[in-house]
C-alpha cells in the first residue's frame, strides 16, 4: 500500500512570490490535513480537508489556503511569500471518521523563501 | 484550549538504558484522543500509538510502553533497553472529538549514543 505523497521535495522561493504544493493520500482515505513545522513555532495545524470540503482551520492569515480534488488528493497555496514562511510543511492522510483514526504523513516538502 | 506539553527539550543517554518521555496535556474535553509520533531525520513523522480518553490501559509494544493517566494528564512514553536507531525527535499529540486536527507538543529529541 503506497504511502503519502508530497511533492515536490524541497523548493526555492523568492518573497513575494506564491506556490503550490501537492499532497496524494494513502489509498481510500479521504480526510487530507495540513501542519507546518518551523523551529521556532513547532507544529502547527493549518487545515483539514475532507471529501472536497475544508473541514478545520487553523490560525493562518487567509495566505494560505488549500483545496482537495474528488480522488482525495489536496494542494495547498501559499500567496505574497515571506521569509518567515519558510518551513517543512507536512500533509498527513487519515480516515477522517469521528474514532479519530491515526493520520498519516508524507515526507513533507521543506519550502525555502529568500 | 487544548495544550501538550513536553517539557524535556532533549534527552541523551547511552545505548540498552530504559529512557521515559513525558507528555502532560490540557483539555476541557471528555472525548479526546492522544498519538506519539516519531519524527527520524528524513522528517516523515511516523505513527507509534493512539489512545483514547475512554482507555486507561497502559500498553506495551515489544521494547515500547505507553503509561497514560488522566488524573495526572499525562501520556508518557517509555523505550526499553534503547538502540541507537531509537534517535529522532519524539512527539505527543492531542486531538479533541469532533475536531481532526492534531496538537502537537514541542518534541523531545532523544539521542542514544553507543
Amino acid at each position: 500500500k503506497a504511502g503519502v505523497t508530497q511533492t515536490p521535495r524541497y523548493l526555492i522561493k523568492t518573497r513575494g512570490q506564491q506556490v503550490t504544493l501537492s499532497c496524494s493520500p494513502i489509498s481510500g482515505h479521504r480526510s487530507v490535513s495540513w501542519y507546518q513545522q518551523t523551529p521556532g513555532q513547532g507544529l502547527q495545524f493549518l487545515f483539514e480537508y475532507f471529501s472536497e470540503t475544508q473541514r478545520n482551520k487553523g490560525n493562518f492569515p487567509g495566505r494560505f489556503s488549500g483545496r482537495q480534488f474528488s480522488n482525495s488528493r489536496s494542494e495547498m497555496n501559499v500567496s505574497t511569500l515571506e521569509l518567515g514562511d519558510s518551513a517543512l510543511y507536512l500533509c498527513a492522510s487519515s480516515l477522517g471518521t469521528v474514532l479519530h483514526t491515526e493520520a498519516f504523513f508524507g515526507q513533507g516538502t521543506r519550502l525555502t523563501v529568500v | 484550549a487544548q495544550k501538550v506539553t513536553q517539557a524535556q527539550t532533549e534527552i541523551s543517554v547511552v545505548e540498552k538504558e530504559d529512557v521515559t518521555l513525558d507528555c502532560v496535556y490540557e483539555t476541557r474535553d471528555t472525548t479526546y484522543y492522544l498519538f506519539w509520533y516519531k519524527q527520524p531525520p528524513s522528517g516523515e513523522l511516523v505513527f507509534l500509538i493512539r489512545r483514547n480518553s475512554f482507555d486507561e490501559q497502559n500498553e506495551i509494544s515489544g521494547r515500547y510502553s505507553w503509561n497514560f493517566q488522566k488524573s495526572t494528564s499525562s501520556f508518557n512514553f517509555t523505550i526499553t533497553a534503547s538502540q541507537v536507531v531509537d534517535s529522532a525527535v519524539y512527539f505527543c499529540a492531542l486531538s479533541e472529538a469532533g475536531a481532526q486536527k492534531l496538537v502537537f507538543g514541542q518534541g523531545t529529541r532523544l539521542t542514544i549514543n553507543p
